[in-house]
This record gives C-alpha cells, structure tokens and sequence, in this order.
C-alpha cells in the first residue's frame, strides 16, 4: 500500500519563474493538503483540496495555486518565484469517509524547493 | 486564529533515558485535537501520538505518552527508553474540530538528540 507520494524530491529554479509540484494520495485518502516548512521552521498551510475544489486556504497570496484531479492527485503551483519560497513543500493527504474528522493526516516526503 | 509555541528549540537525553518535550497552544475553541509529530531528516512528518481535546485520559503509545493539561493548555509529550532512532526534529500541531479542511497549525518544533 503505497502512501504519500511527492515528485520531485529536490527542484532548483530561479527568480521570476513558474514551478509545479506534484503529489498521489494514499490508497483511499480523497483529500490533499498543502504545507510550505521553510528551514528551521514548521510547516504552514497552504490550502486544501477535496472534490477538485479548493477548500480552505491559509495566508498565502495568489501566487500560489493548486488542482485536483478526478484520481485525488494534486499539483501545487507557484508563480513569479521569489527568493523566499525556497522551502520544503510537503503534501498531507487524509480520507473523508467515516469520521472524517478524526482521520490523520499521512505525509510524503516533500519536494525541496530551492530558488537562485 | 490559533497559535502553538515550543519553547525547546533543542533537547539531548542519554539512550535509554527519559524526556519531556514541551508544548503550549492558544485557542478559544472547546473542542480541538492535538498531535505529536516527528520529521527525522528523511524529511517525513510521521504521526507519534494525539489527543482529543475530549478526552481527559491522556494518550499514550508504547514509549511515548503526553501531559495534556487543557485549563492550561499544555501538551508536553513523554518519552521513555529513548532509543538512536528517536533522534529528530519534533512537532507539536493543533487542529480544530470545526473547521472544514481540518488543517494542521504547527509548532517551531524541538530538535531531539539522542545520547549513546
């Protein structure tokens, strides 16, 4: 049973440019989740996916955008890069079903971000 | 909006010893669930232990327990026999019962060292 997938592992881009990142779902887990951990630091909310909508998002502006596609699999966009988003960006994703709201979330390993 | 402090930026314990790791959180909400989760640097947030805010047993998990002490909002999470593998970056997150996407709101986090 394969969990969290995260691709890339390590990304380099410079200023100004656009980057994607991509996540798989555990096996039977509908909801994704976004976090940005910069170094040294835990990680912060981005937004969340579930029935290929946005759900929630924290305090990120519109540079940041994401998508859900019918396989629960998502993307995280960034654009116009900037020196501060290099970080880690790791993906959570959990299941509705059931008690939902009791469900942990299960995490990849990240994609490290870095920006020249 | 919810806020969880580590005031331990680092810890050491001897192999087989005990530690405590501390946590506070600042919320209004009655009804939240609170987690332990540790990265070590293959960068993987793995869940050790959680606790419903419900509940006034406090959680535990073979080695590792917590102190959750609601009135004071304190979440301190125990671990005994410490073993080389439990070396690594620790965090403390808060999660509401009501909110929609459930997101985590993560501490600074404690980097644990484990003594031979």
């Amino acid at each position: 049973d394969a969990g969290v997938t995260q691709s890339p592992t390590h990304l380099i881009k410079t200023r100004g440019q656009q980057v994607t990142l991509r996540c798989s779902p555990k096996s039977g887990h509908d909801t994704v989740s976004w976090y940005q951990q910069a170094l040294g630091q835990g990680p912060q909310f981005i937004f969340q996916y579930y029935e290929e909508e946005e759900r929630q998002r924290g305090n990120f502006p519109d540079r940041f955008s994401g998508h859900q596609f019918p396989n629960y699999s998502s993307e995280l966009n960034v654009n116009a890069l900037l020196l501060g988003d290099s970080a880690l960006y790791l993906c959570a994703s959990s299941s509705s079903a059931g008690t939902g709201n009791n469900q942990p979330q299960h995490f990849g390993d990240g994609t490290r971000l870095s920006i020249l | 909006a919810q806020t969880v402090t580590q005031s331990q930026p680092e810890m050491s314990v001897q192999e087989a010893e005990t530690v405590t790791l501390s946590c506070t959180y600042d919320t209004s909400e009655s009804d939240y669930y609170l987690f332990w989760y540790k990265q070590p640097p293959s960068r993987q947030m793995i869940l050790v232990i959680r606790q419903e805010a419900y509940k006034q047993q406090n959680a535990t998990e073979n080695r590792f327990s917590v102190n959750f002490q609601k009135a004071a909002k304190s979440f301190s999470l125990k671990i005994s026999d410490s073993q080389l593998g439990d070396a690594a970056m620790y965090f403390c997150a808060y999660r509401s019962a009501g909110s929609i996407a459930r997101q985590l709101t993560f501490g600074s986090g404690t980097q644990l060292t484990v003594l031979p």
